[in-house]
């Protein structure tokens, strides 16, 4: 069965623009969570979406935001982009309280 | 919120066995899981506690104590692929799961 999938994987981006990364959960999961991760860090939550609501966000500022569709795919926007948004973005999808499985992220470099 | 601590960095030889501790605090504790991450690579799930004891699932084993607010992971007959970070997670009840900072396992011959 086909597993998680983020595209674009590598991102370049100008300080002050917006992206938005899309994430395609495995079929039958309904819950996706994004995720930054930069070098050395570790995993930090941006925010979890159930059936199209959000049911859980991290503490990031509001220029982070995303959805669910029907369909339980998901995008992540990011508008006014800084240097320190540089980063992998992670999106995992998961079903009741087996862990989660990530997609292969996307890579995002602000310049 | 929720904090967690595992250490930074642990160095083991092959063949040898690893234990990577992980403390927590957190309210609505659900359970405990384990990922590994290999340098460009996504986290891979490896384990899942949510009750008190051990869970083995082949050369790797996972313990959980609530009561402590504590749990490690074993790596046991180690080999050089098992060169990663490692990071402990804790879910909650409203279903958010919050990640250590990792801990860079190193596996020398």
């Amino acid at each position: 069965k086909a597993g998680v999938t983020q595209t674009p994987r590598y991102l370049i981006k100008t300080r002050g623009q917006q992206v938005t990364l899309s994430c395609s959960p495995i079929s039958g999961h309904r819950s996706v969570s994004w995720y930054q991760q930069t070098p050395g860090q570790g995993l930090q939550f941006l925010f979890e979406y159930f059936s199209e609501t959000q049911r859980n966000k991290g503490n990031f500022p509001g220029r982070f935001s995303g959805r669910q569709f029907s369909n339980s795919r998901s995008e992540m926007n990011v508008s006014t982009l800084e240097l320190g948004d540089s980063a992998l973005y992670l999106c995992a999808s998961s079903v009741g309280t087996d862990g989660y499985t990530f997609g292969s992220g996307t890579r995002l470099t602000v310049v | 919120g929720q904090s967690l601590e595992q250490p930074s960095e642990v160095t083991a030889v092959e063949g040898a066995i690893v234990q990577i501790n992980c403390t927590y605090q957190t309210s609505g504790f659900y359970g405990l899981s384990w990922y590994q991450q290999h340098d460009g690579g996504a986290p891979t799930f490896l384990s899942y506690n949510a009750l008190d004891g051990l869970e083995e699932t082949g050369r790797f084993s996972s313990f959980l104590s609530r009561s402590d607010s504590y749990g490690y992971l074993l790596l046991q007959e180690l080999q050089m692929k098992d060169s990663a970070s490692y990071f402990c997670a804790v879910r909650t009840n409203a279903g958010k799961s919050t990640f250590g900072d990792g801990t860079t396992l190193t596996v020398k011959p």
